[in-house]
């Protein structure tokens, strides 16, 4: 079955920095690739996603690249705030199995 | 529109019991999958319902099973808990069909076995 993989497990940044965040992936058959953001309490908030046939996608400070040769996807924050702290989990999937393979997550700290 | 709920928020049960969780889909979907999160770790998939049928399983035991209901709203039902049970089970609503397959997720039941 699929297996994702997520680094750092970690990340400290200061305010204004960016922050990347990568993921690798082991089925080729995967071909969408959503990202999520989960505060304290809180379950996953849908931040971006990308499928196979794109290579980047951008909304306003987010940014997800997608390499389906490597089997990398990254999330790229720009101008981090303080808000943007939590923990971010990539994911993975093919629309005929539908279930999302998580990574292990990172957890985001955005130094004001 | 009204997004994925799920009840209650946190159980305390003992080793041996069952449990029963709910979850109601944002409007308009159509499919429901549930997810466990361990403490730390990233959502891992239970199973998937459309139409009122699984329709994917991940790799959990038989003791864990759903139902879908005509509207879509659904439930997890775990027997016999076990100490390893305790997580954050997630609900997560979709449309089926629908050219994305996006995944929204619920807030989740907090669950602990004693």
């Amino acid at each position: 079955g699929e297996n994702v993989e997520q680094h750092p497990s970690t990340l400290s940044v200061q305010e204004g920095d960016s922050a990347v965040i990568k993921c690798t992936y082991s089925d080729s058959a995967s071909n969408y690739f959503p990202w999520y953001k989960q505060e304290l309490g809180k379950g996953p908030q849908l931040i971006i996603d990308i499928r196979s046939n794109v290579g980047e996608k951008k909304d306003q400070r987010i940014a997800v690249t997608l390499n389906k040769t490597a089997k990398h996807f990254s999330l790229h924050i720009t101008e981090t705030q303080p808000e943007d702290s939590a923990v971010y989990f990539c994911a993975a999937s093919d629309t005929g199995r539908r279930a999302l393979t998580f990574g292990s997550g990172t957890r985001l700290q955005v130094q004001p | 529109e009204t997004g994925v709920t799920q009840s209650p928020t946190h159980l305390i049960k003992t080793r041996g019991q069952q449990v029963t969780l709910r979850c109601s889909s944002q409007s308009g979907h159509n499919t429901v999958s549930w997810y466990q999160q361990a403490l730390g770790q990233g959502p891992q998939f239970i199973f998937q319902y459309y139409r009122e049928e699984e329709n994917g399983r991940g790799n959990f035991p038989p003791r864990f099973s759903g139902l879908q209901f005509p509207n879509y709203s659904s439930e997890l039902n775990v027997n016999a808990l076990e100490l390893d049970d305790s997580a954050l089970y997630l609900c997560a609503s979709s449309l089926a069909g629908g050219g994305t397959d996006t995944q929204y997720f619920g807030p989740g039941t907090r669950l602990t076995v004693l």
